[in-house]
């Protein structure tokens, strides 16, 4: 199975901030790779898929990079609304499998 | 617009048999490919198995032997089957829509989840 390492497992940012969140293939993924925001009691929302492609309604603040084993979300001009847990997904190979998950606050 | 919502028992005791339902509208399970996703309270994602939209399935090998995935296309429902279930199966359960494109294998939209507790 193909593991996702993620980073960091939380994180805390003041309003207005940019902030990065990293994952890591153990192998090659080719860009099959989708990051998801989960708030508190509510199911995951697809936020970036193929790295880099913003789902419809994702605000631009939100923006994914990186290609081979490194991928990374980035969220510029981070708001309140972005409490959350975030995570990634590799979907180049079966069984897809998730990152551990970055717990993100504001300070 | 699209929508998915699971039903099914909220407590289930160990060894017995998980059933869950996702009833889907706004978009055809022959059109779609459905996943099963389930998380552990308080911890992470864990890919259960899919449902490809010609009809054959692939299941996670760590669970593949207890699991069974279906589906009703007359009614737009896909069934998840989990047999000899432990309390390390407790956790929400997720049926979720995969996307488009030449690797729709991510998952645009979720439905809410259901709950299920494995004690006696």
């Amino acid at each position: 199975d193909i593991q996702m390492t993620q980073s960091p497992a939380s994180l805390s940012a003041s309003l207005g901030e940019t902030v990065t969140i990293e994952c890591r293939a153990s192998e090659d993924i080719y860009n099959g790779l989708a990051w998801y925001q989960q708030k508190p009691g509510k199911s995951p929302q697809l936020l970036i898929y193929n790295a880099n492609s913003l789902h419809t309604g994702v605000p631009s603040r939100f923006s994914g990079s990186g290609s081979g084993t490194q991928y990374s979300l980035k969220i510029n001009s981070l708001q309140s609304e972005d409490v959350a847990s975030y995570f990634c997904q590799q979907y180049y190979d079966y069984p897809f499998t998730f990152g551990s998950g970055t717990k993100l606050e504001i300070k | 617009q699209v929508r998915l919502k699971e039903s099914g028992p909220r407590l289930v005791q160990p060894s017995q048999t998980l059933s869950v339902t996702c009833t889907v509208s706004g978009f055809s399970v022959t059109s779609y490919h459905v996943s099963w996703v389930r998380q552990p309270p308080g911890k992470g994602l864990e890919w259960v198995g899919a449902i490809w939209k010609g009809g054959s399935t692939d299941y996670n090998s760590a669970l593949k032997s207890r699991l069974s995935i279906s589906r009703d296309t007359s009614k737009n429902q896909v069934f998840l089957k989990m047999n000899s279930l432990q309390t390390d199966d407790t956790g929400t359960y997720y049926c979720a829509k995969h996307g488009e494109g030449y690797n729709p294998d991510y998952f645009d939209y979720w439905g809410q989840g259901v709950m299920v507790t494995v004690s006696s």
